[in-house]
């Protein structure tokens, strides 16, 4: 079946403007993760969705970056004012459940590049 | 979730298993190891996950020892398309978030 999709697949912007980035999770996954890795480094946790609410955004490193998933299947990724320090790799991934036995499934990522 | 310990690289001849460790020695009764790797530019797959007991799937083979304070990730037969990072995490029970170390860069080689 159909995996996790993320559009676009690259994006690249200047410094100080607004960019949405997009995660498609697999149908039926109620949890929904982001994730961001930088160049030479391991993915780092962001935010988590159960259904439409952000159950832990802890992750999140400033108020410039805000996610939502309205209806509790899509979600957008929303990064205002970019710095060149955003660009990374930003990850998405979904599961069926939020338990520990429910395996994360990651999508290919979005590659951001801030200029 | 605890904190673990890979070696940064391994080399290994194709068609030979591949055998990948990790430390997990603080690890608690009710933390799963999860296994993931990554190929260049694409997202991290799931390989594997156990408690307690050894755990075998198509793609590997997960062996945890008797105390639970190390495990190593069992590749039997390494192709070329296994090269990539190889991370090693230890999931606490209602924890959300995958917390990735530095991994262990597999290199396959002919």
């Amino acid at each position: 079946g159909a995996g996790v999709s993320q559009t676009p697949s690259n994006k690249v912007t200047e410094k100080g403007k607004y960019v949405e980035l997009r995660c498609d999770p697999i149908s039926g996954h109620t949890a929904l993760y982001w994730y961001r890795q930088s160049l030479g480094q391991g993915p780092e946790f962001l935010i988590y969705f159960q259904g439409t609410g952000a159950a832990d955004d802890s992750g999140l490193p400033n108020d410039r970056f805000f996610a939502v998933r309205p209806e509790g299947s899509v979600s957008t990724l929303k990064i205002q004012r970019t710095e060149r320090g955003d660009s990374a790799v930003y990850l998405c991934a979904s599961s069926l459940g939020g338990g520990v036995t429910d395996t994360q499934y990651f999508g290919p990522g979005t590659r951001l590049t801030v200029l | 979730d605890a904190k673990t310990t890979q070696p940064p690289s391994m080399d290994c001849a194709e068609g030979r298993a591949a055998n990948l460790p990790c430390n997990h020695s603080t690890i608690s009764g009710n933390e799963y190891v999860y296994w993931y790797r990554q190929i260049h530019s694409q997202g991290p797959q799931y390989i594997i996950h156990g408690l307690k007991n050894n755990e075998t799937n198509e793609m590997a083979s997960l062996i945890i020892t008797e105390d639970r304070k190390s495990s190593t990730l069992i590749l039997p037969h390494a192709t070329l398309r296994d090269t990539a990072v190889y991370y090693c995490i230890v999931r606490y029970n209602a924890g959300n978030m995958l917390t990735f170390g530095g991994g262990t860069r597999l290199m396959v080689k002919p």
